[in-house]
């Protein structure tokens, strides 16, 4: 079965601080792996995915991501924290076969102090 | 391009009773897909349609049910209420097909509170 795990529940930064999320997964296959983020009381919104199109994967928001088969991990990463950047993120991870279940990790609460 | 719409945004209903969410997919989209979110177990698959059959299942009791209609418009319900059941639901859309890269998109969610 897939699955990710997600180191820390909640990460503090100071802005313009450097910004790294650790997301770990477990695949007996090539994954899809993405990152979402979730505003208070919003849906979530797409980061980034990666495909194996290339290890490292640029996102939104200046939000990048790094595939590494030797760590099975998949850190989120963003040089400099910007106020808006408060908020959860969640890895997901989606088999190769077929169907679009995802299944996501328990989230990491990230706060942007001054 | 509408993005996901999901409705109502928020509902009350008391235990026992029983409850339908709605959710429109965008435009050319023909996977739906809903996860329900809660403080303690997190983001849970709860069902897939596509093309109006229910495609992949997660692991909830037959009181969740869902279905699918022609114009890939989406509606879950949940029957004999518990009050476990308050989560926000989270419906999301994805392109035809299935390949690994589809992205799902998601809408607003219904923030369901059982009392």
């Amino acid at each position: 079965a897939q699955s990710v795990t997600q180191l820390g529940s909640h990460v503090s930064v100071s802005e313009g601080a450097l910004v790294l999320l650790r997301c770990n997964y477990s695949s007996s296959v090539p994954p899809y792996l993405f990152w979402y983020v979730q505003y208070p009381n919003q849906g979530l919104q797409l980061l980034l995915k990666y495909t194996s199109a290339a290890t490292l994967v640029k996102g939104i928001n200046g939000f990048e991501a790094e595939f590494k088969k030797s760590e099975t991990s998949f850190h989120l990463t963003k040089p400099s924290a910007h106020m808006s950047d408060a908020a959860e993120y969640f890895c997901a991870v989606r088999p190769g076969g077929g169907g679009n279940k995802l299944t996501f990790g328990t989230g990491t609460q990230l706060k942007v102090e001054l | 391009k509408a993005g996901v719409t999901q409705t109502p945004r928020y509902l009350i209903k008391t235990r026992g009773q029983q409850v339908t969410l709605s959710c429109s997919p965008i435009s050319g989209h023909r996977s739906v897909s809903w996860y329900q979110q809660t403080p303690g177990q997190g983001l849970q698959f709860l069902f897939e349609y596509f093309s109006e059959t229910q495609r992949n299942k997660g692991n909830f009791p037959g009181r969740f049910s869902g279905r699918q209609f022609s114009n890939s418009r989406s509606e879950m319900n949940v029957s004999t209420l518990e009050l476990g059941d308050s989560a926000l639901y989270l419906c999301a859309s994805s392109l035809p097909g299935q390949g690994g890269g589809n992205i799902q998109y998601f809408g607003a969610g219904t923030r369901l509170s059982v009392l």
